[in-house]
C-alpha cells in the first residue's frame, strides 16, 4: 500500500471548518483513500473513503486532487467532540496500515 | 455499517497468564482482523483471522503468542499467551463489510494491563 504523510497536529476553532491534508504521492490506480478517526483510545471510527471523485456524507467531505496524489478531509463545522486523531490511509486489496495520523484539537 | 462487540472491554492480568478476547460481529463478514495499540502508539496489525483455516500473522507476531480462532463468519477470538507487562495494550477487532464497499469497521477495543 502507498504511504501517506499527514501533519502531526492541527488546531481548529469550534464552529469553523477543519481541513485536514494528506499526501499520498505513490498511490496506485486501484487504491482508495480512507479516513478514520480515533477519540481517546476508543476504537477507530470510519469517516469516509473515495477513489478519485469527491465524496460527502453526514460526517465529512473528502476532496481528492485530480492527480490523486493528495486529499483533504473537511469537517464543515467542527465541534469539541471532533477532537481526535485522524488517520488517512491508502488501501488496495490488503488491510489497513495505520500511520501516526493528525491530532486535531478543536477549541472553544 | 457493522456493530462489533468485544469482551472483555478492560482487564488487569497477572504476568505469565493468558487471556482470551472475544469479538462478535452483528452480520456475516468475509474478513476479520486483530490489531494491537500500545500506549501512545498507532495501531499495528497482528493477524488476519481466516474462517476455517489458520490465521495469517504479520511480521513480528507468532501463533504461539497470539493464537486466533475463527469458527464462523461472525465470531473470532484472540488469546494473548504468557503475558508480560510489554503486552499491556489495547487489542482491537475489526471486520471488512463487503456490503459497505469493503469498508473495515472496528470494535471498541479490549484494554489489557499486565501487572
Amino acid at each position: 500500500d502507498a504511504k501517506t504523510t499527514q501533519p502531526p497536529s492541527m488546531d481548529c476553532a469550534e464552529g469553523r471548518a477543519a481541513n485536514l491534508p494528506c499526501n499520498h504521492s505513490t498511490i496506485s490506480g486501484n487504491e482508495y483513500v480512507y479516513w478514520y478517526r480515533q477519540i481517546h483510545s476508543q476504537g477507530p471510527q470510519y469517516i469516509i473513503h473515495g477513489l478519485k471523485n469527491n465524496e460527502t456524507n453526514e460526517m465529512a467531505s473528502l476532496i481528492i486532487t485530480e492527480d490523486r496524489k493528495s486529499s483533504t478531509l473537511i469537517l464543515p463545522h467542527a465541534t469539541l467532540r471532533d477532537t481526535a486523531v485522524y488517520y488517512c490511509i491508502v488501501k488496495g486489496y490488503s488491510t489497513l496500515t495505520f500511520g501516526k495520523g493528525t491530532m486535531l484539537l478543536v477549541s472553544p | 455499517s457493522a456493530v462489533i462487540s468485544q469482551k472483555p472491554s478492560r482487564d488487569i492480568c497477572q504476568r505469565g497468564t493468558s487471556l482470551t478476547i472475544q469479538c462478535q460481529v452483528d452480520s456475516q463478514v468475509t474478513m476479520m482482523f486483530w490489531y494491537r495499540q500500545q500506549p501512545g502508539q498507532s495501531l499495528t496489525l497482528i493477524a488476519t483471522a481466516n474462517q476455517g483455516s489458520e490465521a495469517t500473522y504479520e511480521s513480528g507476531f507468532v501463533i504461539d503468542k497470539f493464537p486466533i480462532s475463527r469458527p464462523n463468519l461472525t465470531f473470532s477470538t484472540l488469546t494473548v499467551s504468557n503475558m508480560s507487562p510489554e503486552d499491556s495494550s489495547i487489542y482491537l477487532c475489526s471486520a471488512l463489510l463487503a456490503s459497505s464497499g469493503n469498508t473495515i469497521y472496528f470494535g471498541e477495543g479490549s484494554w489489557l494491563t499486565v501487572v
